[in-house]
């Protein structure tokens, strides 16, 4: 059975604080892995995409891959109340497997 | 740009009674997804068409059945509803089965059993 493994949380922060992020995979042949975010109520939203180890960042989100751990993480600067949602990993052998998600809450 | 349409947004049915869930796509997509979602078990997919004229079952199958009607549009359909089917239901689309480029996602369905 492919897993992808995040904490649920909550996990509460800080208005301006790094909010980071964390998802480990089980299968070795996943290839891409992804962030979505998703408010409640709506649906997931694609945030970042990785498919190297090392970092890519976009904006306030800096994707992480580390294959040899499999592990993916997500670090969020400058936190903003706006920024809390839930957010799922994704990895893609073939489908997309998700993790449960980890809600985020961002304290003014 | 209308991207992944979902119908209806919101349904409630009685045990036993059926109903079609239906989701099209303006993106020239070759595959597409359906998947629920129940609190704090994540996304789990139920059936998913990797092009036009296929379809196969994904992790949570039981009770549901799926037609991929042309390219566009792939519909969910449960045949005699159960109070454990009420969720939220997702279709999806990617232009790969690789889904080297992650899924685009439709609104919703919420789907309540009574």
């Amino acid at each position: 059975q492919k897993e992808v493994e995040q904490n649920s949380g909550p996990l509460s922060v800080p208005e301006g604080a790094i909010a980071s992020l964390n998802c480990t995979y089980s299968d070795r042949g996943s290839q891409s892995f992804f962030w979505y975010r998703q408010y409640s109520g709506k649906s997931p939203e694609l945030i970042m995409s990785i498919y190297s180890n090392g970092d890519k960042e976009d904006g306030r989100f800096t994707a992480q891959l580390n294959k040899a751990s499999q592990y993916v993480s997500l670090l969020i600067r400058d936190s903003q109340p706006s920024d809390s949602a839930t957010y799922l990993c994704a990895a893609a052998g073939g489908k997309l497997i998700f993790g449960q998600g980890t809600e985020l809450s961002v304290k003014p | 740009n209308a991207g992944v349409t979902q119908n209806p947004k919101f349904q409630v049915l009685k045990t036993g009674q059926s109903m079609t869930l239906q989701c099209a796509q303006d993106m020239n997509h070759n595959s597409m997804y359906w998947y629920r979602q129940d609190p704090g078990m994540g996304l789990r997919l139920i059936y998913y068409s990797a092009s036009e004229g296929t379809t196969d079952k994904g992790e949570v199958p039981n009770g549901y059945n799926v037609s991929r009607l042309n390219k566009r549009e792939f519909s969910l359909r449960l045949e005699s509803a159960a109070p454990s089917q009420t969720s939220v239901y997702f279709c999806a689309s990617s232009d790969n089965t690789g889904a080297s480029r992650g899924y685009t996602f439709g609104s919703g369905t919420r789907l309540t059993v009574v």
